[in-house]
């Protein structure tokens, strides 16, 4: 069966400091990945999108950005974090029309 | 373009109640329409789908039934539980990719 993790699960990051994202699925090859963002009092907006290897799709222009080294991983990454990039990061493996969520990363900038 | 407007919350039910979350969509073409859930602290969860005109998707006593005519797919349940209380999401997928839309979710409080 298809598993997706994301990690760290939780995080307090300093204005200005990097982020690094991770996230893995397991039980599948080729995956369309995605990283949403859930901001507080707010739905899920889309970030990026990726179909292959070094292949993404940026949803909305931000100070965020997004690798997929290999085919099962997805990274999401910042040089210098803002305080509007808090919020609840998730990750995302899609097959056959339907989309699979990990078990999502808090994100606090103070 | 696509989009997925579901009711405001929160919905506020005692246990046994029915419930009904709204929601209805703009799309062209056939998207797939499907519904997840949130419970606090978590990650979303599929709860369940439906890919064409008049299908009927069900779990865990959820069902919704894609309604073509009324651009619809209202989430029923016959008698909430206090383990229900969540948010729930409507979403569509676009039929060329399976990039999910969404509403912007209800929550959803079932008291004892």
């Amino acid at each position: 069966s298809q598993t997706i993790h994301q990690w760290p699960a939780t995080l307090v990051q300093p204005v200005g400091s990097p982020l690094s994202l991770e996230c893995t699925v397991e039980g599948t090859s080729n995956p369309n990945l995605y990283w949403y963002r859930q901001a507080a009092g707010r739905g899920l907006q889309l970030l990026f999108y990726s179909v292959g290897i070094g292949q993404i799709s940026s949803e909305v222009p931000q100070n965020l950005s997004a690798s997929r080294p290999q085919d099962r991983q997805f990274i999401l990454s910042s040089k210098k974090l803002l305080l509007s990039d808090s919020g609840f990061y998730l990750c995302a493996w899609g097959f056959r029309n339907t989309i699979y969520f990990g078990e999502g990363s808090w994100l606090t900038v103070v | 373009g696509n989009s997925v407007t579901q009711m405001e919350g929160p919905v506020t039910l005692s246990e046994e109640a029915f419930l009904t979350i709204n929601c209805t969509y703009t799309a062209t073409g056939y998207p797939s329409l499907f519904w997840y859930v949130q419970y606090p602290g978590e990650g979303l969860q599929l709860l369940l789908k439906a890919t064409k005109a008049d299908d009927k998707g069900s779990n865990k006593g959820f069902e919704a039934t894609y309604r073509k005519e009324t651009t619809s797919f209202h989430l029923e349940k016959g008698s909430v539980q206090v383990s229900d209380s969540a948010v729930y999401f409507c979403a569509l997928s676009d039929q060329n990719t399976d990039k999910l839309i969404f509403g912007t979710g209800t929550r959803l409080q079932v008291f004892p």
